[in-house]
């Protein structure tokens, strides 16, 4: 299985664009790479799957270069309520998740 | 289809008591996943199902946990014998696969287990 590396937390202020950097050096040919967003006391949620290059829908991109080992979510304009958790797994059949990273917005 | 429904959203319950919990998941996907969350760690994976077929279980998963899913759509979880470590947030997820790609989870919203 393909271990992830996120930063443990990071702070930003309202309006900027954020971005989160997972690296996952030994991703195998199958894996996609998918991110989720958490809130306190609430499951996971879906934001965004990729498998490779460049994927965007209605509240974040994610940018995944030709190696693959590495990808970045940006988060166009955060807002306060994008103070969260986010988690970046790498998988194919089954999803391990690790630590996250703990964005906190300001204004 | 309101999403995947946990039942109960709290339990509180006097350690060495066994505590059972319910997963619906979202009625067309055929994948289900327990997971285990504790205060500041990502969700560990417990086991999951592929329909009714248990397909992997994870060996935090000890003997004490055992999980079902009889007819490929609701889930259970039984804890038997419940410890103070077992208190934890507890996920259920679900997701489609289709020719073995997997299309993203949805989670529930958990049961919160409290252990006194």
């Amino acid at each position: 299985l393909a271990k992830t590396t996120q930063p443990i937390s990071m702070d930003s202020y309202e309006g900027q664009e954020v971005n989160i950097t997972c690296s996952h050096n030994n991703i195998a040919t199958n894996d996609y790479i998918t991110w989720y967003q958490q809130f306190p006391s609430q499951g996971p949620r879906f934001i965004i799957q990729g498998y490779k290059t460049k994927v965007t829908n209605e509240v974040a991109s994610l940018f995944i270069p030709a190696d693959r080992k590495s990808s970045t979510l940006s988060l166009p304009r955060v807002s306060l309520s994008d103070t969260a958790v986010y988690y970046c797994l790498v998988g194919y059949n089954d999803m391990r998740f690790g630590a996250g990273t703990r964005l906190t917005v300001k204004p | 289809d309101t999403g995947v429904s946990q039942d109960p959203r709290h339990k509180i319950t006097k350690r060495g008591q066994n505590v059972t919990f319910r997963c619906d998941p979202i009625s067309e996907h055929n994948r289900l996943y327990w997971y285990r969350q504790t205060l500041g760690q990502g969700p560990e994976f417990l086991t999951y199902f592929q329909n009714e077929a248990q397909l992997e279980k994870s060996r935090l998963l000890s003997d004490r946990f055992s999980a079902e899913r009889p007819k490929g759509s609701f889930s259970t979880l039984e804890i038997q014998r419940t410890e103070q470590g077992d208190s934890a947030m507890y996920l259920c997820a679900s997701s489609l696969s289709v020719r073995a790609a997997n299309y993203g989870y949805t989670f529930g919203s958990g049961t919160r287990l409290t252990v006194v």
